[in-house]
């Protein structure tokens, strides 16, 4: 079975420039993640995903940051305009809800603002 | 808020040796504790977790026990191989549904 898939895996964008990431979780998992993980740091949640409903946004930088899980299903996560302490890989994870179900997570994608 | 605290980077350990990395946390209620995995190129796997006190996860030879009295969850594992060299992140979990708070990361390299 397929895990949580990226893309892109890479991407190098001047600031100020608008930039998108895509994810497709596992097939069956309602649940869905965005990360941000800076160099040399843990990854730290974005938005939480149940279902098509976001159900925690609270670290989500609202004025630059977006995202979407139309259908329940796949989800992109956008930032316009990028910035360059943007800079750092976005991972997606997937699980199956309820409480301390254990979360797959893509390889994520490493954006370099320039 | 919670937080966890693992010790730094990078641990460098010959093959068959003995691997401790340390992992101590700061949180509200009765966390649940994991440790995650990254091998290079790979995504972020969950290694082991426990879900109480005392509990100890176990995977791949690796250990951990959740102690509650030193806030500690400590990874063990008693003879490394070079297919464990990976990156090791700590994490708990105290609201539920995810909401997982990392530590730092620790980069282990294992040498023949």
């Amino acid at each position: 079975e397929a895990g949580v898939v990226q893309s892109p895996r890479y991407k190098i964008i001047e600031k100020k420039q608008p930039v998108a990431f895509w994810c497709n979780p596992i097939s069956g998992h309602n649940t869905l993640y965005w990360y941000r993980q800076n160099l040399g740091q843990g990854p730290e949640l974005l938005i939480r995903y149940e279902n098509e409903e976001a159900v925690d946004d609270s670290q989500l930088p609202k004025d630059r940051f977006s995202a979407e899980r139309l259908k329940g299903v796949d989800s992109t996560l956008k930032i316009q305009p990028a910035e360059l302490g943007d800079s750092a890989v976005y991972l997606c994870a997937s699980s199956l809800p309820g409480m301390n179900t254990e979360a797959f997570f893509g390889q994520g994608t490493r954006l370099t603002v320039v | 808020g919670n937080s966890v605290t693992q010790m730094e980077g990078p641990v460098t350990l010959s093959e068959e040796a003995f691997l401790t990395i340390n992992c101590t946390y700061t949180a509200t209620g009765y966390p649940s504790l994991f440790w995650y995995v990254q091998y290079p190129g790979e995504g972020l796997q969950l290694l082991l977790k426990a879900t109480k006190a005392d509990d100890k996860g176990s995977n791949k030879g690796f250990e951990a026990t959740y102690r509650k009295e030193t806030t500690s969850f400590h990874l063990e594992k008693g003879s490394v191989q070079v297919s464990d060299s990976a990156v090791y992140f700590c994490a708990l979990n105290s609201g539920g549904y995810q909401k997982v708070t990392f530590g730092t990361g620790t980069k282990l390299q294992v040498i023949p």
